[in-house]
């Protein structure tokens, strides 16, 4: 089946401070991969994506690789920001099939 | 271009109450799929609605149902709500064969007394 497991939270960094969430998933088949990040009263938005096996997906300063030969997909910053305070969802999203499997959250807090 | 609106924002119903949950697409889009995220868990897959019909369901029971509009607008409606039913709730559209890029609505807080 179709799963994804997440780093447990909640998370404490200072600004400017490197920052990594794992995931792993496990999945039938090839399926593309997701970061969405939700803020404090708001719905998911799009963080990143990978399609295929050693891709790496990058948005605003966040990275992640898709790793098949490990089935993870970790998160990655090198330097976050008070304003990336938020909670980050791993997901995947298998070749066949017509839904998202989300891991359960990583909450991260920066603080000045 | 407008994106996914949900309504109404929050709710509060009591146990054994009916409920319904609007959405409205991101324009041009044409499939709507469903989510109910609990408190600190991921959202879960509750259904899909593609030409107005169910197009793939999750693990939720039968007291959950939906609709599609011509418009592509869509509803989810709950009956016999239970305790357990108090979540947030997100609708997200897409186009039929690019479900990959969900874009989600900011969602309508139940919550079941």
């Amino acid at each position: 089946g179709n799963s994804v497991t997440q780093m447990e939270g909640p998370v404490t960094l200072s600004e400017e401070a490197f920052l990594t969430i794992n995931c792993t998933y496990t999945a039938t088949g090839y399926p593309s991969l997701f970061w969405y990040v939700q803020y404090p009263g708001e719905g998911l938005q799009l963080l990143l994506k990978a399609t295929k096996a050693d891709d790496k997906g990058s948005n605003k300063g966040f990275e992640a690789t898709y790793r098949k030969e490990t089935t993870s997909f970790h998160l990655e910053k090198g330097s976050v920001q008070v304003s990336d305070s938020a909670v980050y969802f791993c997901a995947l999203y298998p070749n066949t099939g017509n839904q998202f499997y989300f891991g359960t959250g990583t909450s991260l807090t920066v603080i000045p | 271009e407008t994106g996914v609106t949900q309504s109404p924002t929050h709710l509060i119903k009591t146990r054994g109450q009916q409920v319904t949950l609007r959405c409205s697409s991101q324009s041009g889009h044409n499939t709507v799929s469903w989510y109910q995220q609990a408190l600190g868990q991921g959202p879960q897959f509750i259904f899909q609605y593609y030409r107005e019909e169910e197009n793939g369901r999750g693990n939720f029971p039968p007291r959950f149902s939906g609709l599609q509009f011509p418009n592509y607008s869509s509803e989810l409606n709950v009956n016999a709500l239970e305790l357990d039913d108090s979540a947030l709730y997100l609708c997200a559209s897409s186009f039929k064969g690019g479900e990959e890029t969900q874009y989600f609505g900011p969602g309508t807080r139940l919550l079941v007394l």
